[in-house]
Parts: C-alpha cells; structure tokens; sequence
C-alpha cells in the first residue's frame, strides 16, 4: 500500500490563482480530512468527509473548497490563492468514524501564495 | 471539543525513559485520548491511543487517569528519533476525521 499520497510537494503561486492539491488513498477509508499547519502552530481542520458524496467544514474552510466523488481521492481547491493561505497542508485518512481508529497522514503540500 | 493542557516543551537523555503529561479535564465519557507525533519537516505520526485502561503498543505506553481527566504518554527509552511535537487529542467516537490538535509538547533528546 501507498497509504496516503499527495501532490505537488511544492507549490508557488501567485495571489488570486486557483489550484487543487491532489490527495489519494488506497486502504480503502471511509473518512478523509484536511489539514493546514502555519509555522510553528499545530494543525488546523480545513475540511472533511465522511465517504463519498458526504463533506463538512472544518474550523478554518473559508477559501477552500472540497468534493468526494470516489471514496480514494478528497482534493482540495483554493479558489482566488491569498497569501494568508501560505501553510503545509496534509490530507489524513481513517478506516471508520471515531475515536476507535488511527488516521494515517499524508506527506503534506507546501504551498507558498506571493 | 475537549481542551487539553500540556507543556510546552520537554527534555530528555537518550535512552532514559520519557513521562508526556496531559491534562484533559472536559473529556466526556465517550471520548478516546489520542496521542501523535510530529517529526520535524513530516506530517503527524499516530502513536497510540485508549479509553479507559493503560494501553502497550510497540512505541509507547498510556496511562489514563482514573478520572480520565489526566493521561500520560510514556517512551520507555528515548532515542533520538523520538525528538518531535507530541499532541494529545482527545477525540469523540463519532467524529470520523476530525481531530482538533493543540499546541502540543515539543520533546527534545539529548545524547
């Protein structure tokens, strides 16, 4: 297994572009999130899924988009970059709902908006 | 959510053992006491978590406290590869992916 997988590991872009950073898991779980950690803070929810077709908002999901068509992928959009949003993201999965499982995360997109 | 109080840094010598505190007093009774890590410049580790009895896995230890109010993470022998942030985090049993990360301790080891 590849566990989880994201791209690019790097990304600079230029205030008001849009991008999406590609997630993928294959182990099958049903929950996916994201996360984004500024310099030297803790992580931050962004957005996350319960399965395929089914999102919800994290504490920090302004500017963000996300959608859940294939319980394997969970990419996450920005849609007009800010250099507010200049942070490492990490995609995380689990295998069920809750406090019984692990979640398994990715090697995280540093992506610097100037 | 539950808050969490845990120092914010820590020292160690290599291959002596580590005790990480945690202080979770508005657990509810339905939470489970994650613990990760993270290593410098790599996304967060799981390294173990519990309910309400003291928990073994091959990276560490957790006590809980009888109240659940408390847990300590335990690294029985610290080596160098140990140095990171250790989160506590406490998470409901249907939260599916959300986990609201502190500031987590930041552990270091010293040779």
């Amino acid at each position: 297994n590849a566990g989880v997988t994201q791209t690019p590991k790097f990304q600079v872009l230029k205030t008001g572009q849009s991008m999406t950073l590609q997630c993928a898991q294959d182990m099958n779980h049903e929950y996916m999130s994201w996360y984004r950690q500024d310099p030297g803070m803790g992580l931050r929810l962004i957005h996350y899924s319960v399965g395929a077709g089914i999102t919800d908002q994290g504490e920090v999901p302004n500017g963000y988009n996300v959608s859940r068509s294939t319980t394997e992928d969970f990419p996450l959009r920005l849609l007009s970059a800010a250099p507010s949003q200049t942070s490492v993201y990490f995609c995380a999965s689990s295998y069920s709902p809750g406090g019984r499982n692990e979640q398994f995360f990715g090697p995280g997109t540093r992506l610097t908006v100037l | 959510d539950a808050k969490t109080t845990q120092p914010n840094s820590m020292e160690s010598n290599e291959e002596e053992p580590v005790h990480l505190p945690c202080n979770h007093s508005t657990i509810s009774g339905t939470d489970y006491i994650h613990w990760y890590r993270q290593l410098p410049s790599q996304g967060p580790e799981y390294v173990i978590h519990g309910l309400t009895s003291n928990v073994n896995n091959r990276m560490a230890s957790l006590a809980i406290a009888e109240d659940r109010k408390s847990s300590t993470l335990i690294l029985h022998r610290a080596t160098l590869r140990d140095a990171a942030v250790y989160y506590c985090i406490p998470q409901r049993f249907n939260q599916g992916g959300k986990l609201i990360f502190g500031q987590g301790t930041e552990l270091s080891v010293k040779p």
